[in-house]
Order: C-alpha cells, then structure tokens, then sequence
C-alpha cells in the first residue's frame, strides 16, 4: 500500500511570502494526486489535481499553484501568501482502479 | 443544494450507545461513498466504503439509499476511541482525476 510523506508538517510564514509545499508517494506509480486544505472549523476544499507529469487542474482560482514534476511528487506554491491561506493543507492519493483516496499527515500553515 | 450535507453534531454519547450519523448527496450520478473518520488536528483517514446492498465492518454498518440520495452510518457499543469526526463523501463522476467531495463532518464525542 502507499505511504504519503508531507512536510513541513507546520510552519509559521508572513503575509507576502512566498510558500513552498512538498508531498512525496511511496508504493504506487502513476497515482492521481490531490491538494486539499481544510480552514479551522470547515471542510475540506479540493485545490488541485493531477492526473500525470506536468498535468494540473486547478479546482478554485486563487494565489496558489501546484506542480507535478515527477510521477510521486507533488508541490503547492505560492509567490505572496495571504492571510486567508492559513490551513490544513492535506495531500492525497488515489491509485488504481478504486476512487478512494489517502491522506498524508498534512501540513499546517499559520500566516502571520 | 450543498453537494454533501451533514448535521455537524456534536453528537455526545455514552459509551456503549448506539449512534446513527446521515448524509445526504445531491449529484445523482455518484457512484462511490465513503465514511472517513478524522481525529482532532489529524488527516482524515478511510473507515469504510459505502456499497449499494449496505455493508458492515464489526460496530459499523453503513447504508446507501440511491433513491432518496442518503448515507447513513451507524456505530454500535460506542467506545471512547470512536470520539472523531465522521466525514460523508462522495465521488463527482464528472470531473478528471475522479474528485472526491467532503461533507464538513459531523462530531462525536464518547464519554464515561
């Protein structure tokens, strides 16, 4: 089975800087991958998805972008944070023919 | 219509209660569901899929009802570790990358 490794696991950032988010898959190729964030008190918001290398769709237009520049990892970016980017940010994972999904340990990000 | 509706709780019980947690779904044309389950400021983490014909994974049972677009799980001789949030969802058939939509969850909370 797959393991999906997050890190950091929190981090503190300014408002106006920039954001640099990794995930990693183990155990599987050629997983669709996810970027979800989850605000205090709400559910969680796909952000983005790939299906494959280089390819990204984008769920909710905003500062953020995500790259896909190998087959298990996944980046969130963003080049000035804002305030209302503080959240859980969560990667996960489909693989197969099944369309459940797994969670790495996620990252939480506080914008000051 | 939310694409996944919860009554958030809490839902406070006793141990050894029998709990039952609803959901309802409003794209027709889903096809998988899912109970994740989400532990205070942790991933959310897959309990149990949800089939047609209802099924049951020891103090849990789920049930689908595809006509009236509802969800259901019911725990049975609540423990305290049952104490989490119970995450609803569903797959959006539409979309590449077979998306999955979280409801916001429902809480419960088991005591002695």
């Amino acid at each position: 089975s797959q393991t999906i490794h997050q890190w950091p696991a929190t981090l503190v950032q300014p408002v106006g800087s920039p954001l640099s988010l990794e995930c990693t898959v183990e155990g599987t190729s050629n997983p669709n991958l996810y970027w979800y964030r989850q605000a205090a008190g709400r559910g969680l918001q796909l952000l983005f998805y790939s299906v494959g290398i280089g390819q990204i769709s984008s769920e909710v237009p905003q500062n953020l972008s995500a790259s896909r520049p190998q087959d298990r990892q996944f980046i969130l970016s963003s080049k000035k944070l804002l305030l209302s980017d503080s959240g859980f940010y969560l990667c996960a994972c489909r693989a197969g023919s099944s369309y459940e999904q797994y969670f790495g340990p996620g990252t939480r990000l506080t914008v000051t | 219509r939310k694409e996944v509706e919860q009554d958030p709780g809490p839902f406070n019980v006793p141990e050894g209660a029998t709990v039952a947690f609803n959901c309802t779904y409003s794209n027709s044309a889903s096809q998988s569901f899912f109970w994740y389950r989400q532990d205070c400021r942790k991933e959310p983490k897959l309990l149990m899929s949800v089939y047609s014909s209802g099924n049951e994974d020891g103090r849990f049972t789920a049930q689908l009802n595809r006509a009236s677009q509802y969800i259901s799980l019911l725990i049975r001789d609540s423990k305290l570790s049952d104490s989490a949030t119970y995450l609803c969802v569903v797959n959006l058939p539409q979309q590449a990358g077979t998306a999955l939509i979280f409801g916001k969850g429902t809480t419960l909370s088991v005591s002695s």
